[in-house]
């Protein structure tokens, strides 16, 4: 069946570093990936998507290319901040009417000053 | 913006209770879901409706049912609390016409059940 599998965390990171989570998907068609975040406390929300192979999303400076040869969408930051702490999750979906996502187990980020 | 409200943040329940999970959105959007998060596993989908009164079971709907009388509202019902359902429970909605796929999810801010 489909299914999302990203890296394990946590990750942690000094203040300006360069950060990559790499996901990597399994799924019949052609699915729209995501990236969501959850910040301490809070719900999920999105932090960027893409809806076909090549397209790259990108928000508040991370960016994530949508890899159709290698099913990867692997998520990057050229400096993170302290604030960039949270849980990252990636996510698929098949577009058709009335399906869900399907999430990877998140990977926890932790940014040090 | 979309708001998607769950009615309690934070509960405490007794083994065997009956326990409601509501659920609200304001954006007139068809889809609507629960998802249980824990530490190690993820989100998991438990159930999710795709329109009134319709419903379809996700991956662990065992001990768990659902209610969507409205469009706006989807409850979360647990017949009898067990301890095993201790986690956070997420609610979340989007638009669900055709080619639904690309559209955004919009969670809520979860509900973190402990029974005891």
């Amino acid at each position: 069946g489909d299914s999302v599998t990203q890296m394990e965390g946590p990750v942690t990171l000094s203040e300006e570093a360069f950060l990559t989570i790499n996901c990597t998907y399994t799924a019949t068609g052609y699915p729209s990936l995501f990236w969501y975040v959850q910040y301490p406390g809070e719900g999920l929300q999105l932090l960027l998507k893409a809806t076909k192979a090549d397209d790259k999303g990108s928000n508040k400076g991370f960016e994530a290319t949508y890899r159709k040869e290698t099913t990867s969408f692997h998520l990057e930051k050229g400096s993170v901040q302290v604030s960039d702490s949270a849980v990252y999750f990636c996510a698929l979906s098949i577009n058709q009417a009335g399906t869900a996502l399907i999430f990877g187990k998140g990977t926890t980020l932790s940014v040090s000053s | 913006d979309v708001k998607v409200t769950q009615s309690s943040r934070y509960l405490v329940k007794r083994t065997g209770e009956k326990v409601f999970l509501e659920c609200v959105q304001d954006m007139d959007h068809e889809n609507m879901f629960w998802y249980r998060q824990d530490p190690g596993l993820g989100l998991r989908l438990i159930y999710f409706s795709y329109d009134v009164k319709m419903k379809e079971k996700g991956d662990i709907p065992e001990g768990y049912s659902v209610s969507r009388e409205k469009k706006e509202r989807f409850s979360l019902i647990l017949e009898s609390a067990s301890t095993n359902q201790t986690s956070m429970y997420l609610c979340a909605s989007r638009t669900g016409t055709r080619g639904t796929g690309a559209n955004v999810l919009t969670f809520g801010a979860g509900s973190r059940l402990t029974v005891l």
